[in-house]
């Protein structure tokens, strides 16, 4: 079955620096959300989004942002990248905004340096 | 803070044992899912309990519920070393709110 696809996996961008970073959801999933897990850290949310419209904010920076497009996928956007953003980010999709199993894509590796 | 706090942070088990992880978490929720996580990979879902529910089965896995104490528990039976990792529950809360909360994680150890 088709999981969430995350994009790139790696990434090393340096300070000051901006970064994308894509995700595919399941086929029919219309919710999305972000996370940012820090090394030896747990996942913390970011922002989410149901049906292309965001529906919730969690410790996001200002300099991130976000959006979910037409065809579901999203994409983090992050700018004047700090040495504090490297991190794993996980992207996680759904069929609906609540019940349904969340499933996480293999995350992306951002390292600032 | 996290909805979801885990206890014990850290457990470590010989392999056979069985290892019980807990969850404790804040507001009212529709359901609470737990997850794998082995080091800097992806979370994987392993089972999810509604609030309806209170105890659930997979394989060597059994997750309880008690929404009136609002707490959780993973127990794996028959350990093994693939097991070592790290294990979270997340909340859907019914707060009005879409944010899927995770807790402290539980890095588990087994040791073959």
């Amino acid at each position: 079955a088709a999981g969430v696809i995350q994009s790139p996996r790696h990434l090393i961008k340096e300070k000051r620096e901006t970064a994308t970073l894509k995700c595919y959801p399941i086929p029919r999933h219309d919710t999305v959300y972000w996370y940012q897990q820090g090394p030896g850290q747990d996942p913390q949310f970011l922002i989410s989004f149901y049906e292309k419209m965001q529906s919730d904010k969690g410790s996001i920076p200002d300099r991130f942002s976000a959006q979910q497009f037409s065809d579901y996928h999203s994409e983090l956007n992050m700018s004047s990248l700090e040495l504090g953003d490297s991190a794993l980010y996980f992207c996680a999709s759904r069929l609906g905004q609540g019940g349904n199993t969340i499933y996480f894509g293999e995350g992306s590796w951002l390292t600032v340096v | 803070s996290q909805q979801g706090e885990e206890d014990p942070q850290a457990l470590s088990i010989q392999e056979g044992e069985n290892a019980t992880m807990n969850c404790s978490y804040k507001t009212s929720i529709n359901n609470l899912q737990w997850y794998r996580q082995n080091s800097g990979r992806g979370l994987v879902h392993l089972i999810l309990i509604r609030s309806n529910e209170r105890e659930k089965h997979s394989g060597r896995l059994r997750v309880t519920l008690d929404t009136s104490k609002k707490s959780s528990s993973l127990l794996i039976t028959a350990s093994r070393a693939a097991d070592t990792a790290s294990y979270f529950c997340a909340t859907d809360t019914t707060s009005g709110t879409y944010k899927y909360i995770f807790g402290t994680g539980t890095r588990l150890k087994v040791l073959a």
